[in-house]
């Protein structure tokens, strides 16, 4: 066990729905990323928190938005959910206290969301 | 572009041989790159971090090398076991970035 962890499990949700998912760091660690993996893909970047404020972000349409809270737990929000966003949904902390993840990351279990 | 290259066929070995597994970069300049090892349905698994400036780095059965020359890092299981059997990935934290960018990782099948 990792120290990271996310909720729901599992979520269906339908098309053009919104959906909040869940991160709950580990202790200390300040700065969170969320990634998202597609079947046989490799984790795709989507962005990254420090201290609350976003330092990172990759290819995601605005529709994915975050929050980091002053405990470092997090949220993943997706407005207008499209089938393609079908995936698994992974949380990672780090302590390297930077906001760079130029350390070990803690991984949650991930969230898989089917979007129908 | 850029992209993180790892072979995408599953590699079969037999228990007791050592795994060997790529990962090729294009168009970055990693300060960091580790190896993690991902079950299906879970989480990523941390296994291993080398620096720019590390050649080598090693723990227990496993072995990371990293050539930025090549641009270029294998990844090492010796007397490998059925246990081993997962999902490899490797990813690089780019000079100037803060976050880890993942290759799409290489299924690794140890037979008994």
């Amino acid at each position: 066990e990792t120290g990271v962890t996310q909720s729901p499990t599992h979520l269906i949700k339908t098309r053009g729905q919104q959906v909040t998912l869940r991160c709950s760091s580990q202790s200390g660690h300040n700065t969170v990323s969320w990634y998202q993996q597609a079947l046989g893909q490799g984790p795709q970047f989507i962005f990254q928190y420090y201290r609350e404020e976003e330092n990172g972000r990759g290819n995601f349409p605005p529709r994915f938005s975050g929050l980091q809270f002053p405990n470092y737990s997090s949220e993943l929000n997706v407005n207008a959910l499209e089938l393609d966003d079908s995936a698994l949904y992974l949380c990672a902390s780090s302590s390297d206290g930077t906001g760079r993840m130029n350390t070990e990351a803690f991984f949650g279990q991930g969230t898989r969301l089917t979007v129908v | 572009s850029q992209k993180i290259e790892q072979n995408s066929e599953a590699l079969n070995i037999q228990e007791g041989k050592t795994a060997t597994l790529t990962c090729n970069y294009t168009n970055y300049s990693p300060a960091y790159l580790q190896w993690y090892r991902q079950d299906p349905g879970r989480g990523p698994v941390f296994l291993l971090l080398i620096r720019e400036n590390e050649k080598e780095k090693r723990k227990e059965r496993l072995k990371v090398t990293f050539d930025t020359t090549l641009k270029q890092s294998l990844f090492h299981i010796t007397a490998s076991q059925p246990a081993d059997s997962a999902t490899y990935l490797c990813a690089l934290l780019d000079t100037g970035r803060r976050a880890l960018t993942f290759g799409s990782g290489t299924r690794l099948q140890v037979q008994p």
